[in-house]
Protein backbone atom coordinates (compact mmCIF):
# COMPACT_ATOMS: atom_id res chain seq x y z
CA UNK A 1 0.00 0.00 0.00
CA UNK A 2 1.44 3.60 -0.66
CA UNK A 3 2.37 5.54 2.25
CA UNK A 4 3.67 9.04 2.67
CA UNK A 5 5.90 9.32 5.82
CA UNK A 6 7.28 12.98 7.35
CA UNK A 7 8.27 13.68 10.88
CA UNK A 8 5.36 14.65 13.21
CA UNK A 9 7.36 17.66 14.50
CA UNK A 10 10.57 20.15 13.94
CA UNK A 11 11.55 22.68 15.84
CA UNK A 12 13.68 25.97 14.53
CA UNK A 13 14.69 29.46 14.89
CA UNK A 14 14.34 32.35 13.12
CA UNK A 15 16.89 32.81 10.34
CA UNK A 16 17.79 29.19 9.94
CA UNK A 17 17.18 26.51 7.46
CA UNK A 18 14.53 23.84 7.85
CA UNK A 19 14.78 20.96 5.91
CA UNK A 20 11.62 18.07 6.26
CA UNK A 21 11.90 14.70 4.37
CA UNK A 22 9.12 12.97 3.41
CA UNK A 23 9.25 9.27 2.54
CA UNK A 24 7.49 7.59 0.06
CA UNK A 25 8.71 3.99 -1.35
CA UNK A 26 6.12 3.26 -3.50
CA UNK A 27 5.82 6.13 -5.76
CA UNK A 28 4.76 5.74 -9.14
CA UNK A 29 5.70 6.42 -12.21
CA UNK A 30 3.47 9.42 -12.83
CA UNK A 31 3.24 10.82 -9.79
CA UNK A 32 4.18 14.31 -8.38
CA UNK A 33 5.54 15.27 -5.47
CA UNK A 34 3.70 18.43 -3.84
CA UNK A 35 4.68 20.01 -0.77
CA UNK A 36 1.83 22.26 1.09
CA UNK A 37 1.33 24.63 4.37
CA UNK A 38 -1.61 24.87 6.66
CA UNK A 39 -2.10 27.38 9.22
CA UNK A 40 -4.71 26.45 11.85
CA UNK A 41 -7.81 26.51 10.59
CA UNK A 42 -7.53 27.35 6.91
CA UNK A 43 -6.97 25.74 3.55
CA UNK A 44 -3.57 24.13 3.19
CA UNK A 45 -1.77 26.72 0.63
CA UNK A 46 0.59 25.86 -2.32
CA UNK A 47 3.98 25.60 -1.58
CA UNK A 48 5.98 23.65 -4.62
CA UNK A 49 5.80 21.09 -6.84
CA UNK A 50 8.58 18.78 -8.42
CA UNK A 51 8.57 15.09 -10.51
CA UNK A 52 12.60 15.04 -9.98
CA UNK A 53 15.98 16.66 -8.99
CA UNK A 54 15.79 20.02 -7.86
CA UNK A 55 12.71 22.73 -8.42
CA UNK A 56 13.17 26.26 -6.57
CA UNK A 57 10.60 29.15 -6.27
CA UNK A 58 10.73 32.31 -4.68
CA UNK A 59 9.55 30.41 -0.98
CA UNK A 60 10.85 27.12 -0.91
CA UNK A 61 13.26 24.09 -3.10
CA UNK A 62 12.70 20.91 -3.41
CA UNK A 63 15.24 18.14 -3.86
CA UNK A 64 14.03 14.90 -5.42
CA UNK A 65 16.80 12.47 -5.61
CA UNK A 66 16.91 9.94 -8.40
CA UNK A 67 14.89 7.13 -7.11
CA UNK A 68 12.44 9.02 -6.34
CA UNK A 69 11.32 7.67 -2.98
CA UNK A 70 11.63 10.54 -0.72
CA UNK A 71 11.99 14.65 -1.26
CA UNK A 72 13.00 17.13 0.96
CA UNK A 73 11.74 20.60 1.31
CA UNK A 74 13.70 23.10 2.27
CA UNK A 75 12.50 26.56 3.71
CA UNK A 76 15.32 28.89 4.07
CA UNK A 77 15.73 31.27 6.53
CA UNK A 78 12.24 30.97 8.73
CA UNK A 79 10.47 33.38 10.18
CA UNK A 80 7.83 33.09 13.06
CA UNK A 81 5.16 33.20 10.21
CA UNK A 82 6.64 30.04 8.78
CA UNK A 83 4.90 28.18 11.97
CA UNK A 84 3.03 25.91 10.21
CA UNK A 85 2.03 22.45 9.23
CA UNK A 86 3.36 21.05 6.44
CA UNK A 87 2.44 18.74 4.30
CA UNK A 88 3.83 16.22 1.60
CA UNK A 89 1.39 14.71 -0.82
CA UNK A 90 2.68 12.03 -3.62
CA UNK A 91 0.06 11.60 -6.55
CA UNK A 92 -1.15 12.81 -9.88
CA UNK A 93 -4.59 14.63 -10.76
CA UNK A 94 -5.55 13.58 -14.00
CA UNK A 95 -4.92 9.97 -13.89
CA UNK A 96 -8.79 9.15 -13.97
CA UNK A 97 -10.20 6.40 -12.11
CA UNK A 98 -6.59 5.37 -11.52
CA UNK A 99 -6.04 8.93 -9.46
CA UNK A 100 -4.79 8.51 -5.99
CA UNK A 101 -3.20 11.00 -3.45
CA UNK A 102 -1.27 10.15 -0.90
CA UNK A 103 -1.32 12.82 2.01
CA UNK A 104 1.54 12.68 5.11
CA UNK A 105 0.54 12.95 8.24
CA UNK A 106 1.74 16.39 8.42
CA UNK A 107 4.69 17.90 9.82
CA UNK A 108 4.28 20.67 12.77
CA UNK A 109 7.10 23.49 12.38
CA UNK A 110 7.44 25.42 15.59
CA UNK A 111 9.73 28.68 14.70
CA UNK A 112 11.16 30.20 17.42
CA UNK A 113 12.58 33.65 18.49
CA UNK B 1 -5.53 34.12 -9.48
CA UNK B 2 -6.92 31.13 -8.57
CA UNK B 3 -9.10 31.69 -5.55
CA UNK B 4 -11.53 29.18 -4.13
CA UNK B 5 -14.52 30.18 -1.86
CA UNK B 6 -16.46 28.33 0.51
CA UNK B 7 -19.52 28.76 2.21
CA UNK B 8 -20.09 29.30 5.17
CA UNK B 9 -17.25 29.88 6.78
CA UNK B 10 -18.49 27.63 10.01
CA UNK B 11 -21.64 26.18 10.79
CA UNK B 12 -23.18 24.86 13.60
CA UNK B 13 -26.35 22.47 13.63
CA UNK B 14 -28.62 20.09 15.56
CA UNK B 15 -28.45 16.66 14.92
CA UNK B 16 -30.42 15.15 11.78
CA UNK B 17 -30.83 18.26 10.13
CA UNK B 18 -28.72 18.90 6.40
CA UNK B 19 -25.93 21.35 6.21
CA UNK B 20 -25.08 22.46 2.36
CA UNK B 21 -21.56 23.77 1.74
CA UNK B 22 -20.40 25.40 -1.24
CA UNK B 23 -17.53 25.57 -3.06
CA UNK B 24 -17.11 28.75 -5.86
CA UNK B 25 -13.97 28.83 -8.20
CA UNK B 26 -13.57 32.68 -7.84
CA UNK B 27 -11.70 33.53 -11.59
CA UNK B 28 -11.21 30.25 -13.05
CA UNK B 29 -13.16 27.81 -14.48
CA UNK B 30 -12.37 23.92 -12.41
CA UNK B 31 -13.23 20.98 -14.67
CA UNK B 32 -12.44 19.24 -11.06
CA UNK B 33 -13.18 19.88 -8.14
CA UNK B 34 -12.09 17.67 -4.35
CA UNK B 35 -13.81 17.44 -1.11
CA UNK B 36 -11.75 16.91 1.88
CA UNK B 37 -12.44 16.37 5.44
CA UNK B 38 -9.96 16.99 8.38
CA UNK B 39 -10.29 16.50 11.74
CA UNK B 40 -8.51 18.06 14.62
CA UNK B 41 -4.29 17.66 14.24
CA UNK B 42 -4.64 15.02 11.37
CA UNK B 43 -4.29 15.05 7.91
CA UNK B 44 -6.62 15.99 4.86
CA UNK B 45 -9.01 13.09 4.01
CA UNK B 46 -10.41 12.75 0.31
CA UNK B 47 -13.97 12.17 0.40
CA UNK B 48 -14.71 12.19 -3.41
CA UNK B 49 -13.64 13.86 -6.34
CA UNK B 50 -16.32 16.42 -8.41
CA UNK B 51 -16.49 16.60 -11.96
CA UNK B 52 -18.52 19.25 -13.95
CA UNK B 53 -21.78 17.19 -15.02
CA UNK B 54 -21.14 13.88 -14.06
CA UNK B 55 -21.55 12.07 -10.93
CA UNK B 56 -19.02 12.59 -8.08
CA UNK B 57 -16.22 9.68 -7.73
CA UNK B 58 -16.40 8.85 -3.74
CA UNK B 59 -13.72 7.79 -1.93
CA UNK B 60 -13.96 3.85 -0.34
CA UNK B 61 -15.52 3.96 2.63
CA UNK B 62 -17.85 7.61 2.20
CA UNK B 63 -21.16 7.14 2.26
CA UNK B 64 -22.52 8.68 -1.37
CA UNK B 65 -25.82 9.01 0.49
CA UNK B 66 -24.86 11.00 3.85
CA UNK B 67 -22.90 13.34 1.50
CA UNK B 68 -24.49 14.46 -1.67
CA UNK B 69 -21.97 16.29 -3.96
CA UNK B 70 -23.28 18.42 -7.12
CA UNK B 71 -21.05 20.24 -9.42
CA UNK B 72 -23.66 21.81 -11.52
CA UNK B 73 -21.08 24.05 -13.48
CA UNK B 74 -17.75 25.13 -14.12
CA UNK B 75 -17.22 27.47 -11.11
CA UNK B 76 -19.60 25.77 -8.15
CA UNK B 77 -19.60 22.55 -6.31
CA UNK B 78 -21.87 21.77 -3.38
CA UNK B 79 -21.70 19.20 -0.71
CA UNK B 80 -24.72 18.35 1.53
CA UNK B 81 -24.26 16.80 4.61
CA UNK B 82 -27.82 14.54 5.02
CA UNK B 83 -28.90 13.71 8.51
CA UNK B 84 -25.94 15.07 10.59
CA UNK B 85 -24.43 13.09 13.68
CA UNK B 86 -22.29 14.91 15.97
CA UNK B 87 -19.83 12.45 14.88
CA UNK B 88 -19.84 14.12 11.09
CA UNK B 89 -18.69 17.74 12.70
CA UNK B 90 -15.40 18.27 11.19
CA UNK B 91 -13.33 20.81 8.95
CA UNK B 92 -14.48 20.29 5.44
CA UNK B 93 -12.14 21.69 2.79
CA UNK B 94 -12.18 21.59 -0.95
CA UNK B 95 -10.03 22.43 -3.77
CA UNK B 96 -10.18 23.10 -7.26
CA UNK B 97 -7.87 22.20 -10.22
CA UNK B 98 -7.71 24.13 -13.48
CA UNK B 99 -8.56 22.71 -16.39
CA UNK B 100 -5.84 20.95 -18.41
CA UNK B 101 -3.22 21.77 -15.63
CA UNK B 102 -1.53 18.57 -14.38
CA UNK B 103 -1.27 19.04 -10.82
CA UNK B 104 -1.85 21.43 -8.61
CA UNK B 105 -5.08 21.78 -6.50
CA UNK B 106 -6.47 25.05 -4.86
CA UNK B 107 -7.56 25.18 -1.66
CA UNK B 108 -10.69 26.75 -0.34
CA UNK B 109 -10.68 28.09 3.09
CA UNK B 110 -12.82 25.18 5.10
CA UNK B 111 -15.71 25.06 6.59
CA UNK B 112 -16.02 24.22 10.13
CA UNK B 113 -19.11 21.99 11.09
CA UNK B 114 -20.39 21.71 14.16
CA UNK B 115 -23.57 19.10 14.73
CA UNK B 116 -24.73 19.56 18.39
Amino acid sequence: LAKTTQPISMDSYEGQEVNITCSHNNIATNDYITWYQQFPSQGPRFIIQGYKTKVTNEVASLFIPADRKSSTLSLPRVSLSDTAVYYCLVGRLNAGNNRKLIWGLGTSLAVNP
Amino acid sequence: GAVVSQHPSRVICKSGTSVKIECRSLDFQATTMFWYRQFPKQSLMLMATSNEGSKATYEQGVEKDKFLINHASLTLSTLTVTSAHPEDSSFYICSASLAGAHNEQFFGPGTRLTVL
